[in-house]
């Protein structure tokens, strides 16, 4: 079934580790996004890719950072995981334009202890 | 900055009701709007977009329409089921460049 596959599903990470959560989709869409839904929060946008080859900053980056190596990858690096980060993150994608709609894995839900 | 409103937070309707969901935003200039459906435990789902130049948008038992005048929303879902119950959200993009900015959404639960 074509989509997108996040991965862990969950995780438990001590503060000060490194994590890297993995999306991948099979549907060769160019823009893909990541989220992070917070109670009381909303879904709020950390980081975005255009395009293979281009990121971009959202309304949340500080502590993450992302590559897109190529269409079908994008992964989410915390470098040094704070309690702050706990959250559940959800991996996006969509065809280039604008009007089309977004299409969500089911999210990786992170506890930072 | 563009902020996306939608009240209730919560609500619960016997099955075969119709349901009415509302969603505001601050800045009538709007790019679409975009309707998601999220189960428990799950990503969301898209229901419907509506386009700026759009009045209102329909899928089987879903209607949403827009009044960018007014800076609103309605989602409509004809004949309420228990299959029904989830979290809805709605999104609005500002630009073709701009990214979607998301209401809190609300609960709905659709009693048998």
């Amino acid at each position: 079934i074509a989509g997108i596959t996040q991965a862990p599903t969950s995780q438990i990470l001590a503060a000060g580790r490194r994590m890297t959560l993995r999306c991948t989709q099979d549907m060769r869409h160019n823009a893909m996004y990541w989220y992070r839904q917070d109670l009381g929060l909303g879904l709020r946008l950390i980081h975005y890719s255009n395009t293979a080859g281009t990121t971009g900053k959202g309304e949340v980056p500080d502590g993450y950072s992302v590559s897109r190596a190529n269409t079908d990858d994008f992964p989410l690096t915390l470098a040094s995981a704070v309690p702050s980060q706990t959250s559940v993150y959800f991996c996006a994608s969509s065809e280039a334009a604008a009007n089309s709609p977004l299409h969500f894995g089911n999210g990786t839900r992170l506890t930072v202890t | 900055k563009q902020e996306v409103t939608q009240i209730p937070a919560a609500l619960s309707v016997p099955e075969g009701e119709n349901l009415v969901l509302n969603c505001s935003f601050t800045d009538s200039a709007i790019y679409n709007l975009q309707w998601f459906r999220q189960d428990p435990g799950k990503g969301l789902t898209s229901l419907l977009l509506i386009q700026s130049s759009q009045r209102e948008q329909t899928s089987g038992r879903l209607n949403a329409s827009l009044d960018k005048s007014s800076g609103r929303s309605t989602l409509y879902i004809a004949a309420s089921q228990p299959g029904d119950s989830a979290t809805y959200l709605c999104a609005v993009r500002r630009t073709s460049w701009g990214k979607l900015q998301f209401g809190a959404g609300t609960q709905v639960v659709v009693t048998p």
